[in-house]
Order: structure tokens, then sequence, then C-alpha cells
């Protein structure tokens, strides 16, 4: 079964960094892409950026909201991904998801960016 | 960039049918556009439904299907249930989200 989990989430200040992780477990995660996905409060779904597989040189893309700020990598050997999100703004207050090519998603981590 | 559209809210009544759809400012979706369809329920985290275009998952219920009609993207449920009741998102391209269609079952 496919499992995804979501960490690392909190409450920070704003102009500072936060990295959140993705563990997963249930599937060949080497050959997965994995997407990040945030919903602010009472609002929709915003795509935040993936990470391709190896065999696509592990390319990643980001939304023009967070180009630049925020990193997302993967370690295949522990089946992890993760997000790093610096210089954060209170805009990026949400639940981020990870999913595994937008079939499966975890059940969220919350992250407030608040002074 | 493009917007993905959809029906802001939506009534169906216990057991009938209902179609939402997904459309995009550039012109018609296509198979290409590998569209997808999440459904939230309150609290919850999302769950995909339908994945390019028409292919369902195991945990799918068998009154949910997914087409392309007109030009759109579209989910159809046909013998709505109380718990379907829930906001339903279109994915275009892997990373553009509609803002959601919010079905009431009622």
């Amino acid at each position: 079964e496919v499992h995804l989990v979501e960490s690392g989430g909190g409450l920070v200040q704003p102009g500072r960094s936060l990295r959140l992780s993705c563990t997963a477990s249930g599937f060949k995660f080497a050959d997965a892409t994995i997407n990040w996905v945030r919903q602010a409060p009472g609002r929709g779904l915003e795509w935040v950026g993936f990470i391709r597989n190896k065999a696509f040189g592990g390319a990643t893309e980001y939304a023009a909201s967070v180009k630049g700020r925020f990193t997302i990598s993967r370690d295949d050997s522990k089946s992890i991904a993760y997000l790093q999100m610096n210089s954060l703004k209170t805009a990026d207050t949400a639940v981020f998801y990870c999913t595994r090519d937008n079939d499966e998603w975890g059940k969220g981590t919350t992250v407030t960016v608040s002074s | 960039q493009a917007v993905v559209t959809q029906e802001p809210s939506l009534t169906v009544s216990p057991g009938g049918t209902v179609t939402l759809t997904c459309g995009s400012s550039t012109g018609a979706v296509t198979y290409g556009h590998y569209p997808y369809w999440i459904q939230q329920k309150p609290g919850q985290a999302p769950r995909t439904l339908i994945s390019d275009t028409t292919n369902k998952h195991s945990w799918t219920p068998a009154r949910f299907s997914g087409s392309l009609v007109g030009g759109k993207a579209a989910l159809t449920l046909s013998g709505a249930q109380p718990e379907d009741e829930a906001v339903y998102y279109c994915l275009l391209s892997s990373w553009m989200f509609g803002g959601g269609t919010n079905l009431t079952v009622l």
C-alpha cells in the first residue's frame, strides 16, 4: 500500500526557513515523480513544484510564486523527498501535501508563517 | 499562463446524475493535458479519483467516470450519494489546478 507522510511543518517567522519532508513507502520511490501541493486556509489547491526521477535527470519545476525561494530534492536511498523553503512569507501559510505522480496524496503538514 | 475553469458550485439530488467540467482559457482540453479529478471532503486530504482523463483508481467508486466533452474534461457522477458531497478539483498538465467545484448532494 502506498503511504506518504509529510513532516516538518510548524510556526515560523517571516523571512525564516523551514524544511519539509515527504517519507514514502509501498512503492518504488526512485521511479516516481514527487509533487508538492499546498492549500492556504479556506482556499483551493496550488501546485508548488515537482521533482522527476533519475531517468529524467531529477529535473525540478516550480510555481512562479515560490521560484527562487523553494527547492525540492530527493534521497532515493531513504525514500524521502524534501521541500526547502527559504525567505518565507505570511502568504506561504498553508497545508503542504506531497503526492506520488499526483495519484496518491499524503495527509499534509501545516506551515504557519507569522510574527 | 492558462486559467483552468470549473463551475464554482453544483447541486445534485441523491441518486441523480451530474457532470462537472474543466476548461482551459487557452482552448480545448485534450488527452495531452492528462486531466485529473481530485476529491476533497471537509477536513480531509485530497484524493485522486480519475487520472489521465479516464483512469480510475482502486478506491474510485464505480459511479464516477471521466471523459472529454465539448473541448472540456468532464467528471460524471451517476447515482449520487450523500458521501459524494465534496469539493472537486481538476488538474491539467500536472500543475494547473482549477478553482474547484463545490458539489452539494441535496
